[in-house]
């Protein structure tokens, strides 16, 4: 079966600009997450959502990121006035489980702000 | 303070050998999981193997074994038999409150494992 996608793969803005990054989790699964890394790093968590709802949100870096996921499958990544900082692979990853195991994540999208 | 701790930046090892990938966590929850991922250089994670912090064996999972060191707070990956496929970064994660608790996963910075002909 298709395993997670995300689009686009590459993405290069300039900064101040405005970017969504878009994430189709596996069908049925209902918890999804997003995880920003950068280079030579392990994956940073930023935000979990469980159905429609994001029940963590706690590693979202500041105001100008934000996630939605209105019917509980694709979700989008939003960046506002992007800044050379916010470059990085933005991983997304979808479990059926609500404990997380097994979190199945997509190819990433590479993010350069120029 | 760090939660995931790998000390290795990088390991070799000779195809068929066995080796072993250190991680070490730092939680105050009792009840927690433990994961590692392999990133092969086109991006990808893909799950290897969990351990779950009640978990009365270490978990395996065809060549990959965890070695589940509670008091030491020590998770390490063992991988029998390398291929040269195995050559990929690999990093330890953790989850803290699996019952109730947050979902998100903690990573460490990750080893590269390169495994010679």
């Amino acid at each position: 079966g298709a395993g997670v996608s995300q689009t686009p793969s590459n993405k290069v803005t300039e900064k101040g600009k405005y970017v969504e990054l878009r994430c189709d989790p596996i069908s049925g699964h209902t918890a999804l997450y997003w995880y920003r890394q950068s280079l030579g790093q392990g994956p940073e968590f930023l935000i979990y959502f469980q159905g429609t709802g994001a029940a963590d949100d706690s590693g979202l870096p500041n105001d100008r990121f934000f996630a939605v996921r209105p019917e509980g499958s694709v979700s989008t990544l939003k960046i506002q006035r992007t800044e050379r900082g916010d470059s990085a692979v933005y991983l997304c990853a979808s479990s059926p489980y609500f404990d997380g195991r097994e979190q199945y994540f997509g190819p990433g999208t590479r993010l350069t702000v120029t | 303070a760090q939660k995931i701790t790998q000390t290795q930046p990088g390991m070799f090892v000779q195809e068929k050998e066995a080796v072993t990938l250190d991680c070490t966590y730092d939680t105050s929850d009792p009840s927690y999981g433990l994961f590692w991922y392999k990133q092969p250089s086109s991006g990808e994670m893909i799950f290897l193997i969990y351990q779950g912090s009640y978990d009365q064996q270490n978990a395996t999972e065809g060549r990959y074994s965890l070695n589940f060191q509670k008091a030491r707070k020590s998770a390490n990956l063992v991988i029998s038999a390398s291929q040269l496929g195995d050559s990929a970064m690999y990093f330890c994660a953790m989850r803290e409150g699996v019952q109730g608790g947050s979902e998100k996963l903690v990573f460490g910075k990750g080893t590269k494992l390169t495994v010679n002909p």
